[in-house]
């Protein structure tokens, strides 16, 4: 399967306790987004990468979040103290291309429960 | 915030019928893309239609694009029950906006079979 891959599918933690999420692109993408889906919403971008470089990142993205893609390849999306608001659908998308012909192809995503 | 909304917000048909969805949105784009997504799954990309076209097929698919109204259609033929889900629309903005999809708050299709 050479589609968008996220690990873990669903995660269950405490209010406080911290979490990561890890997505893997298709490898020849070299964009990656990180969106955030809460139930009966459509998908809220949080943050892009372009390689390793993180480009842009959302104000959604407090001070808790932070999003690494260390070596061009997968990327990862921590929560430091988790908040019972942060419980939501985490997707990753990866892109080839950019412009006009940026078709972004979408993970399963990873379902976070806060309680 | 969500770019624009989809009307309506929830469609429900008979098997064989079809089905339009339609979409707005405020600011200048490069392009446009239709998802589907099945209930807590993730998204599946149906079509890209970039702003200097007007329509576009897929199989069942028409989408079509109206950069002077800022609207969209995804019209689905011939439906079948497996093409209930939800359907986002999401444009990718000029430069300006960055480079992420905005997203509306989708229609939920239900197909009857």
């Amino acid at each position: 399967d050479t589609g968008v891959s996220q690990n873990p599918r669903h995660k269950i933690t405490k209010r406080g306790q911290n979490v990561t999420f890890r997505c893997d692109p298709i490898s020849e993408h070299n964009r990656l987004y990180w969106y955030r889906q809460t139930l009966g919403q459509g998908p809220e971008f949080l943050t892009y990468f372009q390689n390793e470089a993180q480009l842009e990142k959302s104000r959604l993205l407090s001070d808790r979040f932070s999003a690494e893609r260390p070596k061009g390849s997968f990327s990862t999306l921590e929560i430091q103290r988790t908040e019972q608001g942060d419980s939501a659908m985490y997707l990753c998308a990866s892109s080839q291309r950019q412009g006009a012909y940026n078709e972004q192809f979408f993970g399963p995503g990873t379902r976070l429960t806060v309680l | 915030s969500q770019q624009g909304e989809e009307d309506p917000q929830a469609l429900s048909i008979q098997e064989g019928e079809n089905a339009t969805m339609n979409c707005s949105y405020k600011t200048s784009i490069n392009n446009l893309q239709w998802y589907r997504q099945n209930s807590g799954r993730g998204l599946v990309h149906l079509i890209l239609i970039r702003s200097n076209e007007r329509e576009k097929h897929s199989g069942r698919l028409r989408v079509t694009l109206d950069t002077s109204k800022k609207s969209s259609s995804l019209l689905i033929t011939a439906s079948r029950a497996a093409d209930t889900a939800s359907y986002f629309c999401a444009t990718d903005g000029a430069i300006e906006y960055g480079n992420k999809l905005v997203f509306g708050a989708g229609t939920i299709l239900r197909v009857k079979s």
